[in-house]
């Protein structure tokens, strides 16, 4: 079945250092991802879509310039955490969907990076 | 607007016990439901879907019926594991290659 791959799994990085995270589609190519951001009590928060080739879409209140994305190819997206602070310390997943544009496909999620900025 | 609400947790079971997990959504148009699993310190998977209207989404003993007329997507499974403590997931995809849209969450913790 579809896989997302997402790396590192755990990074601890100093506050005012930035953070990239990545995230493949093993077997599947996808023109857009999502990444979301899981708070403490469970709650999942869009941050952005990422659309290969393009500007990611950015939620309200989600600071493009501190959560860089980048989608260079069909099978890989980054964000880069920039200039992270202690506040930024969360769960960061992403997901993409195998078959396109249709509301049928699930959405397949990475494994999950735990960032923690000291 | 689209919206999940799911009933809050924690839910504490014991093994063998029957589960519902109740889901109700707010949607234009035929979304597509889902129910994910995230197991401790990992990403969401999927558990099962349904599609269209009167669909039931099997897996792993779990099973959920898609209701249009009373907006619903309850969670069910008859026998309750250990193995099934987790944070269970509503999700609904209203149209085409969009984000998910979940609700909260439900911890469930099964004990021997």
């Amino acid at each position: 079945g579809a896989v997302v791959s997402q790396h590192p799994s755990r990074v601890i990085c100093k506050s005012g250092t930035s953070v990239k995270i990545e995230c493949r589609s093993l077997d599947f190519q996808a023109t857009t991802m999502f990444w979301y951001r899981q708070f403490p009590k469970q709650s999942l928060m869009l941050m952005a879509t990422s659309n290969e080739g393009s500007k990611a879409t950015y939620e309200q209140g989600v600071e493009k310039d501190k959560f860089l994305i980048n989608h260079a190819s069909l099978t890989l997206s980054t964000l880069t955490v920039t200039s992270a602070h202690p506040e930024d310390s969360s769960f960061y997943i992403c997901s993409a969907r195998e078959g396109g544009a249709t509301n049928n496909s699930p959405l397949h999620f990475g494994n999950g990076t735990r960032l923690t900025v000291t | 607007g689209n919206s999940v609400t799911q009933m809050e947790g924690p839910v504490t079971l014991s093994e063998e016990a029957f589960l519902t997990i109740n889901c109700t959504y707010t949607a234009t148009g035929y979304p597509s439901l889902f129910w994910y699993v995230q197991y401790p310190g990992e990403g969401l998977q999927l558990l099962l879907k349904a599609t269209k209207a009167d669909d039931k989404g099997s897996n792993k003993g779990f099973e959920a019926t898609y209701r249009k007329e009373t907006t619903s997507f309850h969670l069910e499974k008859g026998s309750v594991q250990v193995s099934d403590s987790a944070v269970y997931f509503c999700a609904l995809n209203p149209t085409g290659n969009t984000p998910l849209v979940f609700g909260k969450g439900t911890r469930l913790s099964v004990i021997a």
